[in-house]
């Protein structure tokens, strides 16, 4: 059964504090991993897809990495706008073209 | 262009009765998901429509649910006798192409509330 795990469950940083969320992940043959944002009300927002170990992506203040077990979403220099929960999922070869998510990390950036 | 819609954002129900959720997806797009969160929970999925092949439904949690796909775009989600625990976001998503490397694209939600 593929699972994700997201830490922590919950941030907070300060303006320009920059840090990194974290993204666990047991899969029968990764097809790719997927970030997404989520505002309060708001259906998830894709941000990025990786597809293979040493794969990294970049937009604006965000980076996301992948490895063999987990994926990193680094922050540099957040801003308050960046608030927002952090979903991450897994699409495995084995499971079709379903995802299976974390249950998130709600960061908050204070000004 | 547009996103993906659905429809109502809202919606209360009292126990036992049934409801339909409707998502229009991207246009173009030929995939089609439906996924449920729960608070406090992640994404949980439900079924996915692929073109004209038999949808994968093995995300539905009981025969309570359905969901249809008409024409290849509008797709309804219906649960039948509503249960308390049936209350949840109703998430629709869509994809241009099933597997290969295709981001799926969320609509806005049905917040379901049963009473």
């Amino acid at each position: 059964e593929d699972q994700v795990t997201q830490s922590p469950e919950a941030l907070r940083l300060q303006e320009g504090e920059s840090s990194s969320l974290n993204c666990s992940y047991t899969v029968s043959g990764l097809r790719g991993l997927f970030w997404y944002r989520q505002d309060p009300g708001k259906g998830p927002e894709f941000l990025f897809t990786l597809y293979s170990a040493g794969e990294e992506k970049e937009k604006e203040r965000l980076k996301a990495t992948l490895t063999k077990k987990e994926s990193f979403l680094h922050i540099t220099a957040p801003k308050p706008e960046d608030s927002a929960t952090y979903l991450c999922a897994v699409q495995a070869y084995t499971s079709g073209s379903r995802l299976t998510f974390g249950e998130g990390t709600q960061l908050t950036v204070n000004p | 262009g547009a996103g993906v819609s659905q429809s109502p954002s809202n919606k209360v129900t009292e126990k036992g009765k049934d409801v339909e959720l409707r998502c229009d997806p991207i246009s173009g797009h030929t995939a089609l998901y439906w996924y449920r969160q729960s608070l406090g929970q992640g994404l949980e999925f439900l079924i996915y429509f692929q073109g004209n092949s038999a949808p994968d439904k093995s995300g539905l949690p009981s025969d309570r649910f359905s969901a249809e796909r008409t024409g290849g775009s509008v797709s309804t989600l219906t649960i039948q006798r509503t249960q308390q625990e049936d209350s949840a976001v109703y998430l629709c998503a869509s994809s241009f192409q099933a597997g290969g490397y295709n981001e799926q694209f969320f609509g806005p939600g049905t917040r379901l509330t049963v009473l």
